[in-house]
């Protein structure tokens, strides 16, 4: 199974700021991207930011951008806003079974 | 508006047996896979379990497989999850989660998740 590895751990910025993710799988993620991103507040399920490496859910701010390809992929926070603080985790859907990402816990300061 | 309530979780022994439902509605149930996926308290996601659309193509998780078993009726709108020879490991919360098409029953991002049920197996 595809290994994601997402990186740093934790991410302390100040509102406004720009925050950008990394994550990094084990073997390429076929060539229609199936990278997701997910946001997960404490205490609430996880919810749909970013599929198909670019692609925002719906409702979710232009704030929120994907990127990358092959196994390398990053989510970008532009202005990063108080309601940002949570955990965000990338997912593959390309080979089964799915994975998830360890996560990367985004602090507002 | 996609809702997805979970129930049927609580604490049961190690080697006991419990069942987990998920009733969805917003959504027209019937044309979409659904998926479970857990989150053991304080760490990552793992999927566990798919259905497509008629229940024709089912797939689990390694860790699961044997031991757990999905299902749906689609003229419940509702989602199940049998779980047998529950283990010490499988603590988590369950979240049963919607697929983005009828037949993405074994890869697939989640595009609508419900709160989650707590599974706590322990003696």
């Amino acid at each position: 199974e595809i290994v994601l590895t997402q990186s740093p751990g934790t991410l302390s910025l100040s509102p406004g700021e720009r925050a950008t993710l990394s994550c990094r799988a084990s073997q390429k993620v076929n060539s229609s991207n199936y990278l997701a991103w997910y946001q997960q507040k404490r205490g609430q399920a996880p919810r749909l930011l970013i599929y198909g490496e670019s692609s925002r859910a719906t409702g979710i701010p232009i704030r929120f951008s994907g990127g990358g390809s092959g196994t390398d992929f990053t989510l970008a926070i532009a202005r990063l806003e108080p309601e940002d603080s949570a955990v965000y985790y990338c997912q593959q859907y390309s080979s089964s079974p799915g994975t998830f990402g360890q996560g990367t816990k985004v602090e507002i300061k | 508006e996609v809702q997805l309530v979970e129930s049927g979780g609580g604490l049961v022994q190690p080697g006991r047996s419990l069942r987990l439902s998920c009733t969805a509605s917003g959504f027209t149930f019937g044309d979409y896979a659904m998926h479970w996926v857990r989150q053991a308290p304080g760490k990552g996601l793992e999927w566990v379990s798919g259905i497509s659309w008629n229940s024709d193509d089912i797939g689990y998780a390694d860790s699961v497989k044997g031991r757990f078993s999905i299902a749906r009726d689609n003229a419940k709108d509702s989602l199940y999850l049998e779980m047998n020879s529950l283990r010490t490991e499988d603590t988590a919360f369950y979240y049963c989660a919607k697929g983005p098409y009828a037949s993405s029953w074994s890869t697939s991002r989640f595009d609508s998740w419900g709160q989650g049920t707590l599974v706590t197996v322990s003696s």
